[in-house]
């Protein structure tokens, strides 16, 4: 499985654009790669999975480049309520799939 | 139910004491994963249900740790003489088990307390 890097932790301010870099320098040809938030005491939650270019939800984008050894996952304008910790995870996307967090990335929003 | 369900949330357990877990996952979620959580760490994989079938738990730190789920809904993570080291926040997940750009289905998690 392709192992990620990714910053321990982040300041940020509310309104500000937000970009978590990861690398995943192994990863795989059907990797994807996938975005979990995590709140304190509540499980990971799904933000945004992307095999190659640009996707984008209602709640981020994430930007990989051609050659996928790394990936961005841009938050626009965060508020107090986007302080979690973030995790970059790549693997495949069938079910039964392991997914295997690293340590992440705590993210601390400020008024 | 509309989310995955855990319970209790909370549990202290004195050293040797045997606990179980329970897992209600989203209606017709076929795959079913636990996942142990150390403070101030990512989850770290336990096991794997594809329906009433267990396919890995490559992850059970010991023979302490045992997980069913008998009819492929509700699960249950059972740990035998519990020990310090197994104080953490058990996580549980679900998901359909078609189509792309599914994303996992956690429950809030069992905090265990090993005192």
């Amino acid at each position: 499985l392709a192992k990620t890097t990714q910053p321990i932790s982040m300041d940020s301010y509310e309104g500000q654009e937000v970009n978590i870099t990861c690398s995943h320098n192994n990863i795989a040809t059907n990797d994807y790669i996938t975005w979990y938030q995590q709140f304190p005491s509540q499980g990971p939650r799904f933000i945004i999975q992307g095999y190659k270019t640009k996707v984008t939800n209602e709640v981020a984008s994430l930007f990989i480049p051609a050659d996928r050894k790394s990936s961005t996952l841009s938050l626009p304008r965060v508020s107090l309520s986007d302080t979690a910790v973030y995790y970059c995870l790549v693997g495949g996307n069938n079910a039964g799939n392991m997914l295997t967090f690293g340590g992440g990335t705590r993210l601390m929003v400020k008024p | 139910g509309a989310g995955v369900s855990q319970s209790p949330r909370y549990k202290v357990a004195k050293r040797g004491q045997d606990v179980a877990l329970r897992c209600d996952p989203i209606s017709g979620h076929v795959s079913l994963f636990w996942y142990q959580q150390a403070l101030g760490q990512g989850p770290e994989f336990l096991t794997y249900f594809q329906n009433e079938a267990q396919l890995d738990k490559s992850g059970l730190p010991s023979d302490r740790f045992f997980a069913e789920r008998p009819e492929g809904s509700v699960s249950t993570l059972k740990i035998q003489r519990t020990q310090q080291e197994d104080s953490a926040v058990y996580l549980c997940a679900s998901s359909l088990a078609q189509g792309t750009n599914y994303g996992y289905t956690f429950g809030s998690g069992t905090r265990l307390t090993v005192v």
